[in-house]
């Protein structure tokens, strides 16, 4: 069964505009939970994280939001730029920030000129 | 600084070969780890090492083999490859993130192989 889900294979905006890349997850044992960025025949690399005592942490344009109620997280992208055209992997990891993430499938998003 | 370097990029093989995948990090980060991504997938652990001489089973463990007796490196081994096998396999190594405490994977840029 999968912990970490991300339903939307694919996110096609406009530049300037949001990209809202969202993300859900069932195991309550969660504390941390990572966003990366993955461009073709690279490795992924960190975007940012978040902490489950935390609703919100923002770095530049970048923000995630966490709502644990509803165990789901959302990535916003304001504004978005052509460069931010790359898969989105959502990621989490429990025991106490344990380096062992449990990645969800990948968000394309396409930011169109 | 170099990061996390893997070898080979590309790597075909027949069933029932076998190979070592090289990983190399150069940030002195005590923990190591390899995954495996698949088309639909995402990226699943094979294993992972918190230290030279400690190793453990990931999710997807089965037909892999790793050692880790430096810090710096952490192969992966194939002893009898399967195409089931096929995939793209990425190593990491770990930092904690300023910002949340969270423990950062910095990725390697993958090794990419083919079981005919």
């Amino acid at each position: 069964d999968q912990q970490v889900k991300q339903n939307s294979p694919s996110l096609s905006v406009q530049e300037g505009r949001i990209s809202i890349l969202n993300c859900d997850y069932t195991n309550s044992m969660f504390d941390y939970f990572l966003w990366y960025k993955k461009y073709p025949a690279e490795g992924p690399t960190f975007l940012i994280s978040i902490s489950s005592i935390k609703d919100k942490n923002e770095d530049g344009r970048f923000t995630v939001f966490l709502n644990k109620s509803a165990k789901h997280l959302s990535l916003h992208i304001v504004p978005s730029q052509p460069g931010d055209s790359a898969v989105y992997f959502c990621a989490a990891s429990d025991e106490g920030g344990s380096e062992k993430l449990v990645f969800g499938k990948g968000t394309k998003l396409t930011v169109n000129p | 600084n170099a990061g996390v370097t893997q070898t080979p990029k590309f790597q075909v093989l027949k069933t029932g070969q076998s190979m070592t995948l090289q990983c190399a990090q150069d940030m002195n980060h005590e923990y190591m780890s390899w995954y495996r991504q698949d088309p639909g997938m995402g990226l699943r652990l094979i294993h992972y090492s918190v230290g030279a001489g400690i190793t453990d089973q990931g999710e997807v463990p089965n037909g892999y083999n790793v050692s880790r007796s430096t810090t710096e490196d952490f192969p992966l081994r194939l002893l009898s490859a399967a195409p089931s096998q096929t995939s793209v396999y990425f190593c990491a190594s770990s930092y904690g993130a300023p910002s949340s405490g969270a423990n950062v994977l910095t990725f390697g840029a993958g090794s990419r192989l083919t079981v005919l």
